[in-house]
């Protein structure tokens, strides 16, 4: 069991918009920054988002990261079957004094 | 370029230790926060434990305190987890992880990871 909730999977046709969300509390999300990595198959994971809303250098800005009170959200436009990936959220948790990730959602572009 | 390498996974017995070492190139080590994050087969990720750039702080998950340690060597660019009483549940893929800032703000390079398998 997760310390952040994230939905499973969620899918989309191509070009089309989805979004990914991320629950938590007050000792983590509500009061801490998110991050959310991709991990594509096979591979080790790769940062997509810092600090709620923010996107490293290289990452297209198709991808865009949000967050309200205790949950967050990892939006994706313009979907592409290379974006068939793993997406996980992660924050410290204040009361753990540990970082806490999602359990994970997969991707499909169908 | 900035460059993780992990090193040192391996099939242990339960009960046993193992030591994973990570190489770190390409930046100024003593600045970032270093990591180390599993993730067992076909599961998500587990956030195991992280040193500050000095490695006077460090911080562990519930699963690992006490029986696995962070280190870090700034002289060598090298950071560390030392793993004692292993467990079937901490066969996992293990990756370094540099963390600018710490407490999760934003992980930007990952190794390309080190497997562990506990078992008899």
């Amino acid at each position: 069991q997760s310390v952040l909730t994230q939905p499973p999977s969620v899918s989309a046709a191509p070009g089309q918009k989805v979004t990914i969300s991320c629950s938590g509390s007050n000792s983590n999300i509500g009061n801490n920054y998110v991050s959310w990595y991709q991990q594509l198959p096979g591979t080790a994971p790769k940062l997509l988002i810092y600090e709620n809303n923010k996107r490293p250098s290289g990452i297209p800005d198709r991808f865009s990261g949000s967050k309200s009170g205790t949950s967050a959200t990892l939006g994706i436009t313009g979907l592409q079957t290379g974006d068939e990936a793993d997406y996980y959220c992660g924050a410290w948790d204040s009361s753990l004094s540990a970082g806490v990730f999602g359990g994970g959602t997969k991707l499909t572009v169908l | 370029q900035v460059q993780l390498v992990e090193s040192g996974g391996d099939l242990v017995k339960p009960g046993g230790s193992l030591r994973l070492s990570c190489a770190a190139s390409g930046f100024t080590f003593t600045d970032y926060y270093m990591s180390w994050i599993r993730q067992a087969p076909g599961k998500g990720l587990e956030w195991l434990s992280y040193t500050s750039g000095s490695g006077s702080a460090m911080f562990y998950a519930d699963s690992v305190k006490g029986r696995f340690t962070i280190s870090r060597d700034n002289a060598k660019n090298s950071v560390s987890l030392q793993m004692k009483s292993l467990r079937a549940e901490d066969t996992a893929v293990y990756y370094c992880v540099r963390d600018p800032v710490g407490y999760l703000y934003g992980m930007d390079v990952w190794g390309q990871g080190t497997t562990v398998t506990v078992s008899s």
